[in-house]
């Protein structure tokens, strides 16, 4: 059983560009999780999708920052028009019925 | 809001000495408390994960209590080894909620 997918590992951006991070669950698994970590700053809860829905977005940037998960694929996190800022590294989880399962991450550098 | 504290930010310790890292969170409605591991650069492992209605958790060498109605708790590592050095996250899981409450992480260096 795979575990959590994340790709891609490091994606690079100008400011200004639109940056996708993809998240594939657990096999069996229909809640995703997705985290940021700034630097030298904790994980911080970003949203929660179920398939095809937004569950809690309380942590999500107001402006620019969208998220999907869709009945067939991975979940997506968009970020247009990205700024320094955004240079992160973002964590996608996922779970069952419970424990929250991590993904290697994306490291997202804006230049 | 629930916020969680890790103390020490950083700790050095020579091969074999026993240690322990300190997690504290301020509200103690939780359904779960979780230790990670993470490497310089990588991801998330999950280390122990204790319930809200458990006393503690051990795997190993690892050993990690929780106290509810302190909003405290420990991860006891013993006979510490030089593979052990890395960022050690503790996580609150509150009923409030749907997410993880991170700590900002005890960064661990153990010398040979």
């Amino acid at each position: 059983n795979a575990g959590v997918m994340q790709n891609p590992r490091h994606l690079v951006r100008r400011r200004g560009q639109e940056a996708r991070l993809r998240c594939s669950p657990m096999k069996g698994h229909s809640h995703v999780y997705w985290y940021r970590q700034l630097p030298e700053e904790g994980l911080k809860f970003m949203v929660y999708l179920q398939k095809e829905n937004i569950i809690d977005e309380s942590g999500m940037p107001k402006e620019r920052f969208s998220a999907e998960f869709p009945k067939e694929g991975p979940s997506i996190l968009r970020i247009q028009q990205v700024v320094r800022g955004d240079s992160a590294a973002y964590f996608c989880a996922s779970s069952g019925t419970g424990k929250q399962y991590f993904g290697p991450g994306t490291r997202l550098t804006v230049l | 809001k629930q916020e969680v504290t890790q103390i020490p930010a950083a700790l050095s310790v020579p091969e074999g000495e026993n240690l322990v890292l300190n997690c504290s969170f301020t509200d103690s409605a939780i359904y779960n408390l979780q230790w990670f591991r993470q490497d310089p650069g990588k991801g998330l492992t999950s280390l122990l994960l204790i319930q809200s209605s458990q006393r503690e958790q051990t795997s190993g060498r690892l050993n990690a209590s929780l106290d509810k109605s302190s909003g405290r708790s420990t991860l006891y590592i013993a006979a510490s080894q030089p593979g052990d050095s890395a960022t050690y996250l503790c996580a609150v899981h509150s009923n409030s909620g749907y997410a993880l409450n991170f700590g900002k992480g005890t960064s661990l260096l153990v010398t040979p």
